[in-house]
């Protein structure tokens, strides 16, 4: 299983762009790269996935360079709602994976006004 | 529609007690799989149940077990709790097919006394 290194924190201010980039060297050809983030006492929320090169959503978009042994979660234009802890996730989610998500520590956002 | 709801959200019990823990899937979701975090472990698999079979299994002792019902409905039961068994349990929903994405519920915040 891919081990994923991503900083512990970060700080930002209210309509700033955030990057959270993720390291994942020993990535499987099979695997995915999947974002959650979670708010104190509530469940982690999808984000996004992807596979390889570039992955836009209404929330966030997801940079995968050729050699897929990093990615970086980019937010556009911050607000406080955004300060949660987010997660990088590697897996193939299938085969002996099924249904099992692997969280590492994940990185501590926290936007300021 | 209605998403993943867990029952009860708090719950409180003494050493050596039982406790069952229960979560309903999002309706049309067939996997469900269930977490615990604590603050020292971060996130953790328990175990993936999928059309009333378990299919993945995390790293717990056998005290830790569940099942799944017909209508997709899960239920976790730890048994002889101990106090390293207080955590936030989690349990996710998904369609259940590979790099599907998981849909968290609010989780139940279980304290061993």
């Amino acid at each position: 299983l891919a081990k994923t290194t991503q900083p512990i924190s970060m700080d930002s201010y209210e309509g700033q762009e955030v990057n959270i980039t993720c390291s994942h060297n020993n990535i499987a050809t099979n695997d995915y790269i999947t974002w959650y983030q979670q708010f104190p006492s509530q469940g982690p929320r999808f984000i996004i996935q992807g596979y390889k090169t570039k992955v836009t959503n209404e929330v966030a978009s997801l940079f995968i360079p050729a050699d897929r042994k990093s990615s970086t979660l980019s937010l556009p234009r911050v607000s406080l709602s955004d300060t949660a802890v987010y997660y990088c996730l590697v897996g193939d989610m299938g085969g002996t994976s099924y249904g099992k998500l692997t969280f590492g520590q994940g990185t501590i956002l926290t936007v300021h006004p | 529609k209605a998403g993943v709801t867990q029952t009860p959200r708090y719950l409180i019990k003494t050493r050596g007690q039982q406790v069952t823990l229960s979560c309903s899937p999002i309706s049309g979701h067939r996997s469900v799989s269930w977490y615990q975090q604590t603050p020292g472990q971060g996130l953790q698999f328990l175990f993936e149940y999928f059309s009333e079979t378990q299919r993945n299994k995390g790293n717990f002792p056998g005290r830790f077990s569940g099942r799944q019902f017909s209508n997709s409905r899960s239920e976790m039961n730890v048994s002889t709790l101990e106090l390293g068994d207080s955590a936030l349990y989690l349990c996710a929903s998904s369609l259940g097919d590979p790099t599907n994405e998981q849909f968290f519920g609010p989780g139940t915040r279980l304290t061993v006394l």
